[in-house]
């Protein structure tokens, strides 16, 4: 079946510093997310990608924040400057269309931590 | 606005007994509806999905949903818990493209963890 596939799995990082987390979405699909999960909260939206512009995103996806697609394969979530505040678990996600229909396929997620 | 209301943060059943797992949504428009699990250091696994089809949808590993218009709910059931059901489970409501909502982004409930005792 095929999967999203997201590297690393684990990355420590100081505070400050800029970290890129890498996701491979499945490969007929046209739609890519990035959620994050604080410890012990929601499961948050952070934003949608399609026709290699962002469509959507939420208000946590601040100026620190950008995506990018860059070689038609990889889908990549830039933090420039780490707070402790962006620890948490990231998922990348991946549809074949927009809506429900379509369903989404989770990566098993990025755990970033900021020290 | 929509929004996904889990009615338990946790429950706990004995290996061999019945699973429910509330969920109560709310949605101008007719939405879309998942449950998904997330086992300890894993990914969320999609178990079921309902889209406007039928009304009861099955999903992996023998649990299922029901959808209800009048109650508002998408309840999550399976009628023998085993071992392995041990996980957290989120209840998950989208809205598509065109309905006035956002272009298809998941909104997720707190989550609902659950315990099998042997």
């Amino acid at each position: 079946e095929p999967e999203v596939t997201q590297t690393p799995s684990h990355q420590v990082t100081q505070m400050g510093q800029e970290v890129i987390l890498r996701c491979v979405p499945i490969s007929n699909h046209l739609y890519f997310y990035w959620y994050r999960q604080i410890l012990g909260q929601k499961v948050e939206f952070l934003v949608s990608f399609y026709n290699n512009e962002i469509s959507e995103k939420s208000e946590i996806f601040d100026d620190q924040f950008s995506v990018e697609r860059p070689d038609g394969s990889n889908f990549t979530l830039k933090i420039r400057s780490t707070k402790l505040e962006d620890s948490a678990m990231y998922f990348c996600a991946s549809s074949g269309g927009t809506g429900g229909y379509y369903g989404y396929t989770f990566g098993s997620g990025t755990r970033l931590t900021v020290v | 606005a929509q929004s996904v209301t889990q009615l338990d943060s946790h429950v706990s059943v004995s290996e061999g007994t019945p699973v429910l797992l509330r969920c109560n949504y709310s949605s101008s428009y007719s939405p879309s509806l998942f449950w998904y699990v997330q086992h300890p250091n894993k990914g969320l696994q999609l178990l079921l999905k309902y889209t406007s089809a039928a009304t009861l949808v099955k999903g992996i590993n023998g649990f299922e949903a029901e959808f209800k218009k009048s109650e508002t709910s998408f309840h999550l059931t399976k009628p023998s818990a085993h071992m392995s059901d041990a996980a957290e489970y989120f209840c998950v409501v989208s809205v598509g493209l065109g309905y006035g909502g956002s272009q298809g982004n998941l909104i997720f409930g707190k989550g609902t963890k659950l315990s099998v005792k042997p």
